[in-house]
């Protein structure tokens, strides 16, 4: 147990549809990473927060946000779904700043949009 | 385009054999990082490596950085059913705060 916890563990929607990830980092982490993890491209880093604030950004889509709040849990929300968008999405929690830090995956979250 | 490479894509073999597993780009990296994903859950953290030439050892797993930190590679000695699963390398490029993840290696070791 990496002390990461995402939820909801499956999530089966439909095209054009929002939904919203949920992620609580582990006791002391203040950084909260997003990724998605497809077959075909792996494991791609989406977005980052480090104590509320947006840190850096990757291959996130202007269709998603996320954000994190002051209890530094947090969301990552999908709009206007797609096909496309049925993979794993992971949250990992780290005490550092940077992404060179150690990384602490949770048990992710599989999008399954119809 | 993809920075990190990792082979074979598919590994299956017999209980009690070793294998090597590769991670390999053209860019440097300031550490590289190796992690195990099993079915169902997220990727777990085996090791960083940060010093070219760098070799660590985890019981049977031995990981070594290049001299030059563009490449990585995975050995495992006497390979068992637990050693199953996706092995990924992860590398933190030297010109930004990018960590960059390959595909993996999906491992699966037969009683």
């Amino acid at each position: 147990d990496s002390g990461v916890t995402q939820t909801p563990k499956h999530l089966i929607t439909a095209t054009g549809q929002r939904v919203t990830l949920r992620c609580s980092p582990r006791s002391g982490d203040l950084s909260v990473y997003w990724y998605q993890q497809s077959l075909d491209q792996g494991l791609q880093f989406l977005i980052q927060y480090y104590n509320g604030e947006e840190r850096a950004k990757g291959n996130i889509l202007e269709r998603f946000s996320a954000q994190q709040f002051p209890d530094l849990h947090s969301e990552l929300n999908l709009s206007s779904l797609e096909l496309g968008d049925s993979a794993l999405y992971f949250c990992a929690s780290s005490v550092s700043p940077t992404r060179r830090g150690t990384q602490y995956f949770g048990p992710g979250t599989r999008l399954l949009v119809l | 385009t993809q920075l990190l490479e990792q082979s074979p894509q598919f590994l299956s073999i017999q209980e009690g054999e070793n294998l090597t597993v590769y991670c390999n780009s053209s860019s440097v990296f300031s550490s590289l990082q190796w992690y195990r994903q099993e079915p169902g859950e997220g990727p777990v953290l085996l090791v960083t490596v940060v010093t070219g030439g760098e070799v660590k050892k985890l019981k049977r797993l031995t990981f070594q950085f290049g001299d030059a930190r563009k490449d990585s590679s995975l050995h495992i000695t006497a390979a068992q059913p637990g050693d199953t699963g996706l092995y990924l390398c992860a590398g933190a490029l030297n010109r930004d705060d990018k960590i960059i993840f390959g595909k993996g290696t999906r491992l699966h070791i037969l009683p």
